[in-house]
Order: C-alpha cells, then structure tokens, then sequence
C-alpha cells in the first residue's frame, strides 16, 4: 500500500501568519489528494479534493499544490479556528486508500 | 441534506460480538461508497474497509480483513461494521463515511461511535 508521510507532526504558528504543511507519498498519487481537517471531539472535515480544489464553504485561506508524490497544504493567514490536526489522504487507482500520520498545527 | 448518523457508544468485554450502525439520508444509498475509518485513541485516521451498497462489492484494508465484516441493508439505507470477538485493542473511535464519485474522497462524515473493550 502506498505510505502517505506528513511533515511536521507538530508545527507552531503565530495566527495572522502563513502555515505551510507537507505530505509525501511512497509512489505517484497523480493529483488523487484530498486535505481533512479535524478538531477536538469532531469528525474530519473535507478541505481540499484533487489536490488543489476546496470544498464547499472552505475559505480562499486554504490552498494546495503538489502533484506526484510531493503536495502542500498553505494556509495563508491563520484565523484561531484553523488550529487543529490536517490529514492527507490519498485515493490513487488502487485500494485500500491511505491517510498520512497527521500535523498538529497549534498556536505559537 | 446528506446526513450519515451513526449509532451511539457501545461498552463491551473482550470476546464479545458488536455491530455499530451509520444511517444515511439525502442522497441514493446504492450511488455511492460507504467506507469505515478506526481512529485509536489520541491517534490518526486510519481506513479499515469500504463497500457499494448497490451490489455489496466490499474491499478491506488487508491489516481488517477477516477482523471486522461491513455490511449494508440496501432497505434500510444503513451500513454496518461488525465484531465477532472484539479485543481491547478494539477500542476506538470508528467512522463512516461517504465516498464522493466513483470510489474516491471522502466528502461526508459520520459523527463516529465510540466503541469501548474492557473487562
């Protein structure tokens, strides 16, 4: 199965300021990426879908990129509800589909 | 309004069986793949299974196969996941979810069961 890897497992950020957070994939993916967001005691929530298209209701703040195995999640001004943990998860041709490990992203 | 409410905690013993429930509404049941996600505690997000309810094609993570069985009562619009003997390591937190598309994202979540194994 393809082993998605997210970096780093914790990052702190001033809000008002840009997060950057990274997933890397053991082989190509093409552009089958999807970001999730999940906060304390809830359910994730669909951020970005096709590597770089957000969701219904996501806010222009959120943006991917990447394409391969090498994707990025920005999140250009941080608002106090954007701390929580993001996953990766990819859903290339083959299952099982994986998720990577998540990064906490707290306030600095 | 695609809703996927799930049923409610459950506290069982080692060794016993368990089926937990995610009831779907707002959109056609059989279009779709319903998918399990296990999330241990204080852990990630992990898939266990996923299955179309229109012909109960089922696919497992090879680490859950022969672990749980996931199922579908297309009457009912329900998915299920199930225990025949749970162990403590079972206990989690477990979600369903809908598939987008052909078997792709997920783009609904279930608000999750908790499920508890202790003696």
């Amino acid at each position: 199965e393809i082993v998605m890897t997210q970096s780093p497992a914790t990052l702190s950020v001033s809000p008002g300021e840009r997060a950057t957070l990274s997933c890397r994939a053991s082989q190509s993916v093409s552009t089958n990426l999807a970001w999730y967001q999940q906060k304390p005691g809830q359910a994730p929530r669909l951020l970005i879908y096709g590597t770089s298209t957000r969701a219904t209701g996501i806010p222009a703040r959120f943006s991917g990129s990447g394409s391969g195995t090498e994707f990025t999640l920005t999140i250009s001004s941080l608002q106090s509800e954007d701390f929580a943990v993001y996953y990766c998860h990819q859903y290339n041709d083959n299952w099982p589909y994986t998720f990577g490990q998540g990064t906490k992203l707290e306030i600095k | 309004e695609v809703q996927l409410v799930q049923s409610r905690a459950e506290v069982r013993e080692p060794g016993e069986s368990l089926k937990i429930s995610c009831d779907v509404s707002g959109y056609i049941f059989t279009s779709y793949w319903i998918g399990w996600v296990r999330q241990m505690p204080g852990k990630g997000l992990e898939w266990m299974g996923i299955i179309y309810p229109s012909d109960s094609d089922t696919r497992y993570r090879p680490s859950f196969q022969g672990q749980v069985t996931i199922s579908v009562d297309k009457s009912l619009g329900s998915a299920y996941l199930q225990w025949r003997s749970l162990k403590a390591s079972d206990t989690a937190m477990y979600y369903c979810a809908r598939l987008y598309g052909s078997m792709t994202f997920i783009d609904y979540w279930g608000q999750g069961t908790l499920v508890t194994v202790s003696s």
